[in-house]
């Protein structure tokens, strides 16, 4: 498969609390985005950063990428409750997009 | 809301039995995306058209699997003769043809009994 995997599967903080997920991919990329998933909906775009990038901000999300290691990582700072969902990596390669397995963040008030 | 829409959001159907599922994309998006999410795991490609033309199809597309785009504005996705392996959630996503990111419908929530 060439699904990528993220890490941890799962996390569980506190709000207020910053959140840090972790995702390797297999394949050479065009970019990398994370999107975000309610329980049982569709998915969300939230950033997308290109492979000739490092780092991007926007807003509280803050996206790495380091194209040597295959790995990129999403941080999301002062978490809130309303951020509780299924966070996944996606690389873009050849106009499809190859998801990770998936992070379950679940943010406590 | 995306924009994106599928119906229906949930089937039950038995084994054997033939279902088709319904994607309305964005009214000027060109492309049109099918992917199949099992319980835990990431959206997995299945197929994508850019207008009518399917130009790439997944090896988890089997024989039983067809999409079709007829206009190039809806998209239906059938499965024939339907196996308890394919209870998943089916996704579809629209974009432009110079867009990286892709808008997801709802999903489809097919369960085989």
């Amino acid at each position: 498969s060439q699904q990528g995997e993220e890490d941890p599967q799962a996390l569980s903080i506190q709000e207020g609390e910053n959140a840090t997920m972790n995702c390797s991919y297999k394949t050479s990329i065009n970019n990398l985005q994370w999107y975000r998933q309610n329980s049982g909906r569709g998915l969300v775009h939230l950033i997308l950063i290109r492979s000739n990038e490092r780092e991007k901000h926007s807003g509280r999300l803050r996206v790495t990428l380091d194209t040597s290691k295959k790995s990129s990582s999403l941080l999301i700072t002062a978490s809130r409750a309303a951020d509780t969902a299924s966070y996944f990596c996606a690389s873009h390669n050849t106009d499809k997009l190859i998801f990770g397995t998936g992070t379950r963040l679940q943010v406590f008030p | 809301d995306t924009g994106v829409s599928q119906d229906p959001r949930h089937k039950i159907t038995k084994r054997g039995q033939n279902v088709t599922f319904r994607c309305d994309p964005i009214s000027e998006h060109n492309r049109l995306y099918w992917y199949r999410q099992t319980l835990g795991q990431g959206p997995e490609f299945l197929t994508y058209f850019q207008n009518e033309a399917q130009l790439e199809k997944s090896r988890l597309l089997s024989d039983r699997f067809s999409a079709e785009r007829p206009k190039g504005s809806f998209s239906t996705l059938e499965i024939q003769r339907t196996e308890q392996g394919d209870s998943a959630m089916y996704l579809c996503a629209s974009s432009l043809i110079d867009q990286e990111t892709q808008y997801f419908g709802p999903g489809t929530r097919l369960l085989v009994l």
